[in-house]
């Protein structure tokens, strides 16, 4: 079964530092990746994706995320964090349609970035 | 605007009143799903929609139905609400077009079960 894992519920990082949140998957097959934010009493917004290419994917608000197949991670950076960066982060897996004909997604269990000033 | 439309955004029922979430989206995106976000658990994909009159079960579909008579809209349906389906729903839709399209998300609804 297809599995998303991230072991932190919170992270808390200094305004200006670099910030990493982190993300593990299992899977048969490839892995189809998605980074998504929450901010309070909203629904989810995408920030970036991997499906094939570069290890290093860049997305939306100076984001960006790094795949790393040997150690099946999928980490979602920033340079320099802001506070209106402070969020619920969520990384998620898609199930390989074309293999199996379905819509499943498999989300993991989220981490809170704050960022202090 | 493109947008994900969930009605109502807030409800508070008793348990066993048959109850409908209506989803509907303005992208013409084929496929639709429906999450339901618990603390510490993350979402979990409730069902989910390919195309007009094809739904398949996600991974807590249990006290859930949905249905998907047209393209835009995606209502879930609770026939006889209990206490453990309260929760924060969410519906999403995206284009079935090449490179897996992202998700667009609703804001949510709250639904208490007492």
């Amino acid at each position: 079964a297809q599995s998303v894992a991230q072991p932190e519920d919170q992270v808390n990082v200094a305004e200006g530092n670099p910030l990493t949140v982190k993300c593990t998957y299992s899977v048969s097959g490839n892995p189809y990746l998605f980074w998504y934010v929450q901010y309070p009493n909203r629904g989810l917004q995408f920030l970036l994706k991997y499906i094939t290419g570069d290890n290093l994917v860049k997305g939306s608000y100076g984001f960006e995320a790094e795949f790393n197949k040997s150690q099946t991670s999928f980490h979602l950076k920033k340079p320099s964090a802001l506070v209106s960066d402070s969020a619920l982060y969520f990384c998620a897996v898609r199930e390989n349609s074309f293999t199996s004909g379905t819509y499943k997604y498999i989300f993991g269990t989220g981490t809170r970035l704050k960022v202090l000033a | 605007e493109a947008q994900v439309t969930q009605n109502p955004r807030y409800l508070i029922t008793v348990t066993g009143k048959k109850l409908t979430v209506t989803c509907s989206q303005n992208m013409n995106h084929e496929y639709m799903s429906w999450y339901r976000q618990d603390p510490g658990l993350g979402l979990r994909q409730i069902y989910y929609s390919m195309n007009v009159e094809v739904t398949d079960k996600g991974d807590v579909p249990e006290g859930y139905k949905v249905s998907r008579k047209e393209k835009r809209n995606f209502p879930l349906i609770l026939e006889s609400p209990s206490p453990n389906q309260t929760s924060l729903y969410f519906c999403a839709s995206s284009s079935a077009g090449t490179g897996f399209q992202p998700q667009h998300f609703g804001d949510g609804t709250r639904l208490s079960i007492l």
